[in-house]
Parts: C-alpha cells; structure tokens; sequence
C-alpha cells in the first residue's frame, strides 16, 4: 500500500506556480520523499527528492513539514508540457518504489 | 542526468507466442533493475525485482514463468513475456537504480504490447 495521500486532481493556469501536496503521517525517520510524474503513455520522469531539508533543482522544490508528515512539490512557472499525473513516493534506502494513485496535474492556458 | 532505454518501444504479436523486451541503462552501471507493468488508466505494478548476476524477486500473484527475467550485466536486463494471451497486453516499464548516493530509480521509456 502506497504511504502517501495526495488529491486525486488539480488544475493550474500557465505560467503560475503549481503547488502540489502530499500527506505522508506515517513516515520513518530514514524514509525519504520522493517526487515522480508520469506524462502520458511515457515512462515516469524522476523530479527531486528530499529527507528533512527543503531542495531546490532545475525541475522543481520540495517543501517538507518540519514533522515531516507532509510536502509540497512547487513547479515554479508551469507550462503546458507540465501536464502530468505526479506520483509522492516514500521510500527507505533499499525499498521499493510503490506506486499510489498520484495527482493529475492539469495546466490550462 | 541517467538515461535508460528500453525496446521495442511498440510491438504487437500473435497469442501463443513469446515476446521478449530489452531493458538498458546507458550511462550508468545498475545494480538493480526493476520491472513494472500498467494498465490503463491504473498506476504502475511492481512486478519484479533483479540484481546482476541472480535470479530476479517476483511480486506476489506474478507468474515467474510466464515473465522470465535476465539481468546478465550491469547495463542489460530483459523480460521475456512467454505464451503470450490477449490479458498480457499491458504497457511495460523497467527502471533502473544505480546502488549508489540515495538509490535513485531512473525510468526507461515503456513498451506497448498488444497481444491479439
């Protein structure tokens, strides 16, 4: 079973911050959080990753809670190509990657 | 950034028959490989696990002899879908991770198969 809850679907206007949330109250303290998205009849896309700390790359930022039982992934200026289901995945070192549901990310122009 | 490949990226074959997909990671060596599957509108189904050099780790409920595995070096592995029946067809996904840093997964393209 997947660790993480995240809204079913969002939607997004071109050009503005996509803010997307993701629960994970059960979280361990070697547990990492990962960000994946998948576009359409692709292959999943690695995004970033975090343990405690917030992280920034070229793609996106990670906001963890300072409990660590929530996140946020940013996608700083979304366009159009952005449009993806976006999966939040909490995984140890040597775990599996397990797939949930993820959030389909709309970006509207 | 790491890059893994896979092909065919579409095949389509007959029922009864053994369709074999390659998976490879191009600029890395990988420890471990993994295999998924994904039906439509459905999320990724880990179906299993291999490192290089030894007999792959089946999820629960998947036929090891139906799905065979090969991981015969770090940048190779392929799955070989045998017997082939119309449930079989599915979108197929391997992933690679390097074993290294925080073992990142990398994911390949996908493969479409279409079982008539």
């Amino acid at each position: 079973d997947a660790k993480t809850t995240q809204p079913p679907s969002m939607d997004c206007a071109e050009g503005r911050a996509a803010n997307l949330p993701c629960n994970h109250s059960t979280i361990s303290g070697n547990e990492y959080v990962y960000w994946y998205r998948q576009i359409h009849s692709q292959g999943p896309q690695y995004i970033i990753h975090g343990l405690k700390n917030n992280e920034t790359n070229e793609m996106a930022s990670l906001i963890i809670t300072e409990d660590r039982k929530s996140s946020t992934l940013i996608l700083p200026h979304a366009t159009l190509r952005d449009t993806a289901v976006y999966y939040c995945i909490v995984k140890g070192g040597s775990e599996k990657l397990v797939f949930g549901k993820g959030t389909k990310l709309t970006v509207n122009p | 950034g790491a890059v893994v490949s896979q092909h065919p990226s579409r095949v389509i074959c007959k029922s009864g028959t053994s369709v074999k997909i390659e998976c490879r990671s191009l600029d890395f060596q990988a420890t471990t490989m993994f295999w998924y599957r994904q039906f439509p509108k459905q999320s990724l189904m880990l179906m299993a696990t291999s490192n290089e050099g030894s007999k792959a780790t089946y999820e629960q409920g998947v036929e090891k002899d139906k799905f065979l595995i090969n991981h015969a070096s770090l940048t190779l592995s392929t799955l070989t879908v045998t017997s082939a029946h119309p449930e079989d067809s599915s979108f197929y996904i391997c992933s690679a991770r390097t074993g290294w840093g925080t073992d990142t997964q990398y994911f390949g393209p996908g493969t479409r198969l279409t079982v008539l």
